[in-house]
């Protein structure tokens, strides 16, 4: 069965400082990734995904992430953080096509000024 | 990326009700899925639902109690049926736009007395 490990349920980084969000997962076969964002009261924004090819993937608002077969691991980084990025972040697994998602438990980040 | 909407956004609802919540998509997908978020919690998805078959329910979900109907390509419902307290979750339909890339509604928040 797939499963998705986000071991920090809450981060504090100050603002402007870096940032990096572990996820681990457990999936059969050559996984889709995805990282997602979650602001009070709002859906779930798509940050970015992996898919295959380059390990390293850029996404929107300045975030990366880079894939790490050897680990099974999918950690979301950004080089500076900003009071906006205060929010909900969810790490998913999935295979495409009628395979849903597999959602990790979520990370809250907190912003201090 | 897609446009989803979601009616109601949020509604206030008695024990052993029904609520049927609606999912539109601005453009026509194969693949549209139904999530649960209860409160402070992950995604959890409910079920899956390709147009012109059945939906496709995960473990410890069943068709009686989430029916859900998908009777085009742009549209999907999903029923909550004789509701109970533990039913408050946010509901959360979604779309694949590519391969394994699923776009989120903006959800509706169940509340149940």
């Amino acid at each position: 069965a797939q499963s998705v490990t986000q071991p920090d349920i809450h981060i504090t980084v100050s603002e402007g400082a870096s940032l990096e969000l572990r996820c681990n997962y457990s999936y059969g076969a050559t996984p889709y990734l995805f990282w997602y964002v979650q602001s009070p009261g709002q859906g779930l924004q798509l940050l970015l995904k992996y898919f295959s090819g380059d390990t390293l993937v850029q996404g929107i608002k300045g975030f990366e992430a880079e894939f790490k077969r050897s680990q099974s691991s999918f950690n979301l980084r950004k080089p500076s953080v900003h009071w906006s990025d205060a929010a909900e972040y969810f790490c998913a697994v999935g295979g495409g096509g009628a395979d849903g998602l597999t959602f990790g438990k979520g990370t809250h980040l907190i912003i201090q000024p | 990326s897609a446009v989803i909407s979601q009616k109601p956004s949020r509604d206030i609802c008695q024990r052993g009700t029904s609520l049927t919540i609606q999912c539109q998509v601005d453009s026509q997908v194969t693949m549209m899925f139904w999530y649960r978020q209860q409160p402070g919690q992950s995604l959890t998805l409910i079920a899956t639902a390709n147009q012109g078959s059945e939906a496709t329910y995960e473990s410890g979900f069943v068709i009686d109690k989430f029916p859900i109907s998908r009777p085009n390509l742009t549209f999907s419902t999903l029923t909550v049926s004789n509701m109970s307290p533990e039913d408050s979750s946010i509901y959360l339909c979604s779309v694949e736009v590519s391969v394994g890339e699923q776009y989120f509604g903006p959800g509706t928040r169940l509340t149940v007395t």
